[in-house]
């Protein structure tokens, strides 16, 4: 099982739909979970951070299942601007300082079509 | 506030060739990162810092070497360049590697091995 998998997508959807990414990872030791967004040819910049008891910014919605080690983002009223690639990425963080391994999934790319 | 800045943005080696990588960050950020990024791999880390003076193996180390002279500094250098490194390189810093800490990215060396 690899570290952290993601739907390997491409999504396509309308304007104003909903999406869902989800993601699982592999090491029960990981410390904390992120998903960052990435446009085309830019670098990935933090979109938000999933906290166990699941978080909402505005229209994103993380969610956090610790047993099944499984994350999750939704995205309600899809924009235009939503259209990225979006990277589900896990901390196993550093116990001794010398165990840090911050793993990115591959991405599931989004288009929001008009 | 610059933030983390990579030199070059472009670069072409013929194979053999070698180069160097500058990432900067201006955020005081002790942690130090280089990811390399490849269509349907995602992003997997090469090598990384916890401190001035330190580096630490990542994933995919072979043919890279790294220095961390300066807190502000980390350099990446391909000592014999070769087609398969021909990659889009990023550099990323952060504050610490505990849990909920953001990842600062640079915009990215596009480099193509020859």
């Amino acid at each position: 099982r690899k570290e952290v998998e993601q739907d390997p997508g491409p999504f396509n959807v309308p304007e104003g739909a909903t999406v869902a990414f989800n993601c699982t990872y592999s090491n029960s030791a990981s410390q904390s979970f992120f998903w960052y967004r990435q446009d085309c040819r830019k670098e990935p910049k933090l979109l938000m951070s999933v906290y166990s008891s699941g978080n909402e910014d505005g229209r994103f919605t993380a969610q956090l299942n610790r047993a099944s080690q499984y994350i999750s983002l939704l995205i309600r009223d899809s924009k235009l601007s939503d259209s990225a690639t979006y990277l589900c990425v896990v901390n196993r963080g550093a116990s001794g300082g010398s165990n840090y391994k911050l793993t990115f999934g591959k991405g599931t790319l989004l288009t929001v079509n008009p | 506030n610059a933030g983390v800045t990579q030199t070059p943005k472009f670069r072409v080696l013929k194979t053999g060739q070698s180069m160097t990588l500058l990432c900067a960050q201006d955020m005081n950020h002790e942690y130090m990162y280089w990811y390399r990024q490849d269509p349907g791999m995602g992003l997997r880390l090469i090598h990384y810092s916890v401190g001035e003076g330190t580096t630490a193996k990542g994933e995919v180390p072979d043919g890279y070497n790294v220095s961390r002279l300066k807190k502000q500094n980390f350099l990446l250098g391909l000592e014999s360049a070769a087609p398969s490194q021909t990659s889009v390189y990023f550099c990323a810093s952060s504050y610490s590697i505990e849990s909920n800490t953001e990842a600062f990215f640079g915009q990215g060396t596009r480099l193509t091995v020859v």
